[in-house]
């Protein structure tokens, strides 16, 4: 079973922090996805990293795919309030299964 | 956008009755989904189907299965419900290309007493 670490599990900060979510495996996978989940709500998709060393940003948040793709990050510049939410990444593999990590919560106050 | 909707946002069910969890999506997508969540242990799979009556076993199969007579509509079923069921279920839907994004419905939570 391949497995995905998430680090921390929990984080608290203040508006305007910044902050780096870590996703680990021993494992290769295919690509990383990382999702979004709000209270009452499903996860959605903030990003897809299939390379190597590939490095995405969308707006505040840079995603870094390992160079073995093994492992991910997420780091996030400069924390809003409405970052609050629940983060997970998941590895996909052939038929395009995810593995998931156990995810980070992350609050952020005002 | 595509959606994903799951039939009832909160499930209250006694131990021992069969439960039915339903899930329709409109993207005609071929994969779908079955999960549960359970906190700090993040997304378990519980069956998938990739195809009308195909279906596959996931991480966490005992206790359930799962139905999928049409393309658009994927069941769940606890056959006999027990305790440590209890959880929030999510199901989920993806194109079957290499590295597509799943997408979700909004979770039940489901409570067996």
């Amino acid at each position: 079973t391949q497995l995905l670490e998430q680090s921390p599990k929990f984080l608290s900060i203040q508006e305007g922090e910044n902050l780096t979510v870590y996703c680990n495996s021993s494992s290769v996978f295919s690509s990383l996805q990382w999702y979004r989940q709000e209270p009452g709500e499903g996860p959605v998709l903030l990003v897809t990293v299939v390379t190597g060393g590939e490095v995405k940003k969308l707006k505040r948040l840079t995603f870094q795919f390992g160079d073995a793709r093994k492992d991910s990050s997420l780091h996030i510049t400069a924390a809003q309030p409405g970052d609050t939410g629940l983060y997970l990444c998941a590895g996909a593999n052939a038929g395009n299964m995810l593995t998931f990590g156990g995810g980070t919560r992350l609050m952020v106050k005002p | 956008d595509v959606k994903v909707t799951q039939s009832s946002r909160y499930l209250v069910k006694r131990t021992g009755e069969k439960v039915f969890l339903e899930c329709v999506q409109d993207m005609d997508h071929e994969n779908m989904f079955w999960y549960r969540q359970d906190p700090g242990l993040g997304l378990r799979l519980i069956y998938f189907s990739y195809d009308v009556k195909m279906k596959e076993k996931g991480d966490i199969p005992e206790g359930y299965s799962v139905s999928r007579e049409k393309k658009e509509r994927f069941s769940l079923i606890l056959e006999s419900a027990s305790t440590n069921q209890t959880s929030m279920y999510l199901c989920a839907s993806s194109l079957v290309a290499v590295n597509q994004p799943q997408h979700f419905g909004d979770g039940t939570r489901l409570s067996i007493l």
